[in-house]
């Protein structure tokens, strides 16, 4: 059984660029969420994907934006990067209905 | 919505001392409870969950935790730490009809020999 995993590891990018940040969920999964951690601050809720649809969203502006593919694959794409969009990027897959969320190894994104 | 509050943002041990990290929370609804734990570099591990039953739960590495309805608390705690506890460490919390984690500040443990 294969876990979370999110690409790239790490990415630097230039203020204004756009990025996408890729997640394969949990063999079984069809559920996935996206978190931004800042440095020194706890996970923040994204949104969610079921079934290629979003699911809910949390506080975060329309150039957040995210994909689900039918292998339940997802995608978190970020338009106009700012300076404060510096974090790590949690993706976490679940079944629907499930009570826990599996976490990967998260993308570390710098905006110089 | 569920809000999840840590006590403590850093937290120094001796070795094989024990330790308590505190987590309240703050809900009117069925409330599920988590502790994770994230090394370095790295993302978040599940310690244990609180879902319903049992307020003692037990989870990995000689971890436990207590869900406290009257204190609305959920606190973390292992009799004895290893150097490699060291790690950062959080509570979250769901309403059991919700679909996003609310996540505390974390909590940061340092255990020095």
């Amino acid at each position: 059984e294969t876990g979370v995993t999110q690409s790239p590891t790490h990415l630097i990018k230039t203020r204004g660029q756009q990025v996408t940040l890729r997640c394969s969920s949990q063999s079984g999964h069809n559920t996935v969420s996206w978190y931004q951690q800042a440095l020194g601050q706890g996970p923040q809720f994204i949104f969610q994907y079921y079934r290629e649809e979003e699911n809910g969203r949390g506080n975060f502006p329309p150039r957040f934006s995210g994909l689900q593919f039918p292998n339940y694959s997802s995608e978190l794409n970020v338009n106009a990067l700012e300076l404060d969009d510096s974090a790590l990027y949690l993706c976490a897959s679940s079944s629907q209905g499930g009570s826990e969320a599996f976490f990967g190894q998260g993308t570390r994104l710098t905006v110089v | 919505a569920q809000s999840v509050t840590q006590l403590d943002s850093q937290v120094p041990v001796f070795e094989e001392a024990p330790v308590e990290l505190r987590c309240n929370y703050s809900s009117s609804v069925s409330v599920y409870l988590f502790w994770y734990v994230q090394y370095p570099n790295q993302g978040l591990q599940l310690l244990l969950k609180y879902l319903s039953g049992s307020t003692l739960v037990k989870g990995i590495n000689g971890f436990e935790a207590e869900f406290n309805k009257s204190q609305t608390s959920f606190h973390l705690r292992k009799p004895s730490v290893h150097i490699s506890d060291t790690a950062e460490y959080f509570c979250a919390g769901r309403g059991s009809n919700d679909y996003k984690l609310s996540f505390g500040a974390g909590t940061t443990v340092t255990v020095r020999a």
